[in-house]
């Protein structure tokens, strides 16, 4: 299962790096990604990334700003935020996509989400 | 961008059938995927691919979809099924994962 790390109170304009650690299968074989929710709304995606890190897209809201990257070896998906907004407060959600493919399947592993809050 | 739609709200008596709707253009050519989240977890996939359903998941829970709409029928609905309900697709064509917005489902 994902466990993220890294959220935290954040000024706006600042930037703030988001970690996931996978533990207990092959990481190299799956797409992941970022997910985010504003506490009592809706699911919003982020970010995702290929197994080999060919692939990566992004979220309407976030491109240009945010970079995902990852780390096999390591077993690591990050998420770099940089000129952070307000509208960025949310949990933020490490999920695996249950395939190799990037946007073949549903996500069938999520982490239990980082907090960050953006705020003056 | 695309645009999956859901209504607000669901409410059902214990034992009822619960039936939620995801609408989106060409839905059809789109693989639809549906999460529960109960508050405080993180989201977990209950129909994928549509109509599949995940092992561990009950045979109460299934998926369809006819045209631009995907459904996600819940049948002798629990307590403990009161959750928030979110339908997923992948947008080839901006190559974007999109959630629509979610229908919290109340059990009278």
């Amino acid at each position: 299962q994902p466990v993220e790390s890294g959220g935290g109170l954040v000024q706006p304009g600042r930037s703030l790096r988001l970690s996931c650690v996978v533990s207990g299968l092959n990481f190299d074989m799956y797409a992941m990604h970022w997910v985010r929710q504003v506490p009592g709304k809706g699911l919003e995606w982020v970010a995702g990334i290929s197994w080999n890190s060919e692939k990566k897209a992004y979220g309407d809201s976030v491109r240009g700003r945010f970079t995902i990257s990852r780390d096999n070896a390591k077993q690591s998906l990050y998420l770099q935020m940089n000129s952070l907004r307000a509208d960025d407060t949310a949990l933020y959600f490490c999920a695996k996509e249950r395939m190799m493919g990037f946007g073949e399947t549903h996500f069938d592993s999520w982490g239990q989400g980082t907090l960050v809050t953006v705020s003056s | 961008s695309y645009v999956l739609t859901q209504p607000s709200s669901v409410s059902v008596a214990p034992g009822q059938t619960a039936r939620f709707t995801c609408g989106g253009d060409n839905l059809g050519g789109k693989s639809v995927h549906w999460y529960q989240q109960k508050p405080g977890q993180a989201p977990v996939v209950v129909v994928f691919d549509d109509s599949d359903r995940p092992s561990g998941i009950p045979a109460r829970f299934s998926g369809s979809k006819s045209g631009s709409t995907a459904t996600l029928i819940i049948s002798e609905v629990e307590a403990g099924d009161e959750a928030d309900y979110f339908c997923q697709v992948w947008d080839r064509s901006f190559d974007q994962w999109v959630f629509g917005g979610g229908t919290k489902l109340t059990v009278l």
